[in-house]
């Protein structure tokens, strides 16, 4: 059983559109981390929210914690071949082990 | 470097032959972590070093998985009698301590049992 479930698991567009992707589970965070890894390397961490109901921005990309701190989405307003990764969601289990969820494959087509 | 090094960075084996594997934390991390990632399983966190010190090594797959830094610096993981189910790509972080709420993670080295 996967703690947090991530949706779509595959995703490609074209240039220029907006997409979401999902990060959803059953159980309350403290916070929840959104990394994004490229082919041939290590995930990077792209933003961490903490407060029910928070939104953050990156550029072209927004995030949100939902209200009750169960779920985030990232949302990628007019898509670049850049954002092209594995999106993945995590929490910290104690202080040390990050948990992630399977990942989100998002492939963007010039 | 500025970043976590990891060595090497492909390694194809045999079943049954022993691998080890290296990380390079970023200089003066004092956390360093160990995760594998495999198509099946996603990406899962196997153990985690403060100074030289593992506290917890439950999350090695079996006893066949070992890990050790000195140091407190470089960290090897060792495979012994390695399986096809041990291919996967591991993944060494670093962290500041283990209060930084960021980890920096290396390019990870794919392991490929035959």
């Amino acid at each position: 059983t996967q703690l947090l479930e991530q949706s779509p698991q595959f995703l490609s567009i074209q240039e220029g559109e907006n997409l979401t992707v999902y990060c959803n589970s059953s159980s309350v965070f403290s916070s929840l981390q959104w990394y994004r890894q490229e082919p041939g390397e290590g995930p990077v961490l792209l933003v961490t929210v903490v407060t029910g109901g928070e939104v953050k921005k990156l550029k072209r990309l927004t995030f949100q914690f939902g209200d009750a701190r169960k779920d985030s989405s990232l949302h990628i307003t007019a898509a670049q071949p850049g954002d092209t990764g594995l999106y993945l969601c995590a929490f910290f289990q104690g202080a040390q082990k990050l948990v992630f969820g399977q990942g989100t494959r998002l492939t963007i087509n010039p | 470097g500025a970043g976590v090094s990891q060595s090497p960075s492909n390694k194809v084996t045999e079943k049954g032959k022993d691998v080890e594997l290296r990380c390079d934390p970023i200089s003066g991390h004092t956390a360093l972590y160990w995760y594998r990632q495999s198509l099946g399983q996603g990406l899962e966190f196997l153990i985690y070093f403060q100074g030289n010190s593992a506290p917890d090594k439950s999350g090695l797959p079996s006893d066949r998985f070992s890990a050790e830094r000195t140091g407190g610096s470089v960290s090897t993981l060792t495979i012994q009698r390695t399986q096809q189910e041990d291919s996967a790509v591991y993944l060494c972080a670093s962290s500041q301590d283990l209060a930084a709420n960021e980890q920096f993670f290396g390019p990870g080295t794919r392991l490929t049992v035959l």
